[in-house]
């Protein structure tokens, strides 16, 4: 069964400082991951997908299939990046997300 | 406005009772699910649905049923309420059922259970 873990429930940061928020799976086949993220007082909504290979809100993250990462990283963090993070896991032709335990990233002044 | 919608946002109520969270979806989807959040905000799928049929059933307790009356709804009934459902619980939907296809969630439903 697939399993994702983000081992940092919090996460506070300087605004302009980098931030990095882990997130490793386990699963043995081939996974579609993702980040989703929750601001305060607002739904969760796609933040993006490894798929894309895209960069959102100056947001990245690389899929690394040897070490089964899918880290989350910003080189200067915003306040308005302040939010609840979750990484999630679909399996390829499955439509179940397996979400990680979910990281908050504190911004401050 | 289109979106995922659900009603109510809050429920607060009596252990023993049974309540129903409804959910709506105009953005045309053909699978919708049903996720919840308990109080360490960990987010787990409880049932999925595609047009109407039941496709993911986890290890819940058959006191929650899902009824889905058309592909645009997806309604969760609660029997027995127990001081342990407690928790946010989120609908959401997809276009299809496939892989990576963006979930797109309501603004949650937070029952609390006395």
């Amino acid at each position: 069964a697939q399993r994702v873990t983000q081992p940092e429930k919090l996460l506070s940061v300087f605004k302009g400082a980098p931030v990095e928020l882990k997130c490793n799976y386990s699963y043995s086949g081939s996974p579609e991951l993702f980040w989703y993220v929750q601001y305060s007082r607002q739904r969760l909504q796609l933040l993006l997908r490894h798929i894309s290979r895209e960069s959102i809100k100056g947001f990245t993250a690389d899929l690394n299939k040897g070490e089964t990462s899918f880290h989350l990283k910003k080189p200067f963090a915003q306040e308005e990046d302040s939010a609840m993070y979750y990484c999630a896991l679909v399996k390829a032709a499955g439509n179940k997300l397996t979400f990680g335990g979910g990281t908050r990233v504190l911004v401050k002044p | 406005d289109t979106a995922v919608s659900q009603t109510p946002k809050y429920l607060v109520t009596q252990m023993g009772n049974d309540k129903s969270i409804k959910c709506e979806q105009n953005l045309g989807h053909d699978t919708m699910y049903w996720y919840k959040q308990d109080s360490k905000k960990f987010l787990k799928i409880m049932f999925s649905y595609n047009n109407k049929e039941l496709i993911i059933n986890e290890t819940v307790p058959n006191r929650f049923s899902p009824k889905s009356p058309d592909k645009a709804h997806l309604n969760l009934h609660i029997n027995s309420l127990e001081l342990g459902d407690s928790a946010v619980y989120f609908c959401a939907s997809s276009q299809g059922g496939q892989g990576a296809e963006t979930q797109y969630f309501g603004p949650g439903t937070r029952l609390l259970v006395l």
